[in-house]
């Protein structure tokens, strides 16, 4: 089952800041919300993960929602280095075994 | 330095032939995961081991088969009765924490012909 909705694709403009959304309406009080990024015939690398609050990173911020159903992604000044496939996920903090599901991702296109 | 090791990088069979994907990890981490990939699509679970000598079926486990025998080896065999094996593999290893990200191996493209 899909835990997460994202859209299929979205661009910037190279050096403008990029807000990539994601819905999760179905989360559980015990679910983070990790992202990664995929870029092409690599491995997905770590983004950010959050609970409840903001989070701040070196790549990248992760807003989330009062009613913790949506977040989203923030890359502050996108660069060609970003043009990847960005995965939201949601993982249970009581099931850590294998709740990691990869939905299929925004695809995000930065223009020179 | 630390990190997922997988080799190869390229793979080619014949249909009808078992053939097995390695995965190292030097990170001391207990979890490990193998994802498929296709192509424009997620990755979806394929197996995932908590600790040495156990092992937990994913989504799409059926025509694969795995062994942990050493914390930091989980290699992956593709028999022959997965029905569509060519993709590219994943392997993953995390700490057992939710608020701890899995760290992923560089991949192998699968080619079944």
């Amino acid at each position: 089952d899909a835990k997460t909705t994202q859209p299929n694709s979205m661009e910037s403009n190279e050096e403008e800041p990029v807000h990539l959304p994601c819905n999760h309406s179905t989360i559980s009080g015990t679910d983070y919300i990790h992202w990664y990024r995929q870029l092409p015939s690599q491995g997905p690398e770590y983004v950010i993960h959050g609970l409840t609050s903001n989070v701040n990173n070196r790549m990248a911020s992760l807003a989330i929602a009062e009613d913790r159903k949506s977040s989203t992604l923030i890359l502050h000044r996108a660069t060609l280095r970003d043009a990847a496939v960005y995965y939201c996920i949601l993982r249970d903090s009581f099931n850590t075994g294998n709740q990691f599901y990869f939905g299929t991702g925004t695809s995000l296109t930065v223009i020179p | 330095d630390g990190g997922i090791t997988q080799s190869p990088k390229y793979l080619f069979r014949k249909e009808g032939q078992n053939v097995t994907l390695s995965c190292e990890q030097n990170l001391n981490h207990d979890a490990m995961y193998w994802y498929r990939q296709d192509p424009g699509q997620g990755l979806r679970l394929i197996y995932y081991s908590q600790i040495v000598n156990d092992f937990q079926k994913g989504d799409i486990a059926e025509g694969y088969s795995v062994s942990r025998e050493k914390k930091e080896s989980f290699p992956l065999t593709v028999t022959s009765a997965q029905k569509n094996p060519t993709a590219f593999y994943l392997c993953a290893s995390s700490i057992i924490a939710s608020t701890y990200e899995q760290y992923f191996g560089p991949g192998t493209r699968l080619t079944v012909t």
